[in-house]
């Protein structure tokens, strides 16, 4: 069974800091993985998408990077600003095209 | 750009009382799916739907959940009996076939409070 982790569980730290994100996954055998910006009480925002082939992706201050065999993927931010405070959450579409979700790292960045 | 579309967006309902929670996938797919999130939880998969039918179910999915496509745009949820524990948001999406079927794309949610 597929079992996502994510760590750190909550995170703080100062404007203009550059930091990383960890999410770990159990099978390999993976479509692709998501990362996601979800705001308290508010729906899922894609950030980026690296698909099983890929190595990497980028969108302006954000990187992820994929390691299928070794199951694990870091999201990487440049330069964090408050406005990056939020829970980002690492999701694996898995052997059957469902998503499976990690419980998140809650950001906060102050300024 | 197509999106996913979930109403209601907030529900009160009260216990034992059954709800309905819409969605209106994107045009042309064809999967559709339904995850819970309750408070401060995990998006929790419930089940996919492919050609009028179930492909999978989790094990939050049991009798009290249903799942139908009415007509060819609405996607809907319904919950027969609801319990507090049922309080959750909930989040429609789908995805298409072929070269692009491996993305999935999620609607705002619908936030159900049980009371």
């Amino acid at each position: 069974k597929q079992e996502v982790t994510q760590i750190p569980a909550a995170l703080s730290v100062p404007e203009g800091e550059n930091l990383v994100l960890n999410c770990s996954f159990t099978d390999s055998a993976i479509y692709n993985l998501q990362w996601f910006r979800q705001d308290p009480g508010k729906g899922l925002t894609s950030l980026l998408l690296i698909q099983s082939s890929q190595r990497e992706q980028t969108s302006g201050r954000l990187n992820a990077s994929l390691d299928k065999s070794s199951g694990r993927s870091t999201l990487y931010i440049a330069a964090s600003q408050p406005g990056d405070s939020a829970t980002y959450l690492c999701a694996v579409l898995d052997s059957s095209y469902k998503l499976i979700f990690g419980s998140g790292t809650r950001l906060l960045v102050r300024p | 750009e197509p999106e996913v579309t979930q109403t209601p967006s907030h529900q009160v309902t009260q216990m034992g009382q059954e709800v309905i929670l819409r969605c209106v996938p994107i045009s042309n797919h064809l999967y559709f799916y339904w995850y819970r999130q309750i408070l401060g939880q995990k998006v929790e998969f419930l089940v996919s739907f492919y050609n009028n039918e179930i492909s999978e179910k989790s094990e939050i999915f049991d009798d009290q959940f249903s799942v139908e496509r009415p007509d060819g745009s609405n996607f809907t949820l319904k919950i027969r009996s609801t319990k507090l524990e049922d309080s959750a948001m909930y989040f429609c999406a789908s995805r298409n076939t072929g070269m692009t079927g491996n993305t999935i794309y999620f609607g705002e949610g619908s936030w159900l409070t049980v009371v």
